[in-house]
């Protein structure tokens, strides 16, 4: 099946500084999704991305759509201490119908 | 808008008991429902998955089933738990044409 490596895997960054983490795939994806999770919370929708090459923004955070359709880049401007959380991105392949292979996420750690 | 509910939101008991997670969705009919587990500081892993009343499908063997006795219901369950299904079980939904997923709050599971 498909696999998703995300890198990196962890970053401890000053607030007010930008971050950036990217997701690879294995085999193409026709959409890409990324999620934030809070501490001890369910993961939430951040960004749907549909088309190669597609770059969306919500609020501070922008996410591109890689034209190989097998990447995708999450970027976060003026970090501050509540984006802290593990962000996952998330594709269903081609062939995977419904169901969504996950990444092993990026935990953004965010000092004051 | 849709509503995802998940209870108990936190859960403590002994090996070999039983068990029996809840998950409802308000808002929406005829969805995509999903049951993950999250080990501590790890990724989501799928367990199962349902596109209507009654219809199950497994992605991990293991001592846990599932069901969906009505279409906005979904029970993970156990006869005999293990310390290993210690752990946080988050259910999701999607409408049933797209690929976004959107997840409870989840529950944590301690297997003492």
């Amino acid at each position: 099946g498909q696999q998703l490596n995300q890198s990196p895997q962890s970053m401890f960054i000053q607030e007010g500084e930008d971050v950036s983490m990217n997701c690879t795939s294995s085999s193409i994806f026709n959409t890409w999704l990324w999620y934030k999770q809070d501490p001890g919370e369910g993961p939430v929708l951040l960004i749907a991305l549909y088309k190669a090459g597609e770059l969306t923004s919500n609020g501070r955070l922008t996410a591109q759509f890689g034209i190989t359709r097998k990447d995708s880049f999450l970027n976060i401007s003026a970090s501050i201490p509540s984006d802290v959380g593990i962000y996952f991105c998330a594709g269903p392949g081609v062939n995977a119908g419904n169901m969504l292979t996950f990444g092993g996420g990026t935990r953004l750690m965010v000092k004051p | 808008s849709q509503t995802i509910h998940q209870w108990p939101a936190t859960l403590v008991q002994p090996v070999g008991s039983p068990l029996s997670l809840e998950c409802t969705v308000e808002g929406t009919s005829n969805p995509n429902l999903y049951w993950y587990r999250q080990a501590a500081g790890r990724g989501l892993q799928l367990l199962f998955y349902s596109v209507g009343i009654g219809q199950i499908s497994s992605e991990v063997p293991q001592n846990l089933s599932a069901s969906r006795p009505q279409d906005r219901q979904f029970i993970l369950s156990s006869k005999k738990l293990l310390l290993s299904d210690s752990g946080f079980y988050l259910c999701a939904w999607s409408p049933g044409t797209f690929y976004e997923q959107y997840f409870g709050p989840g529950t944590r599971l301690t297997v003492t």
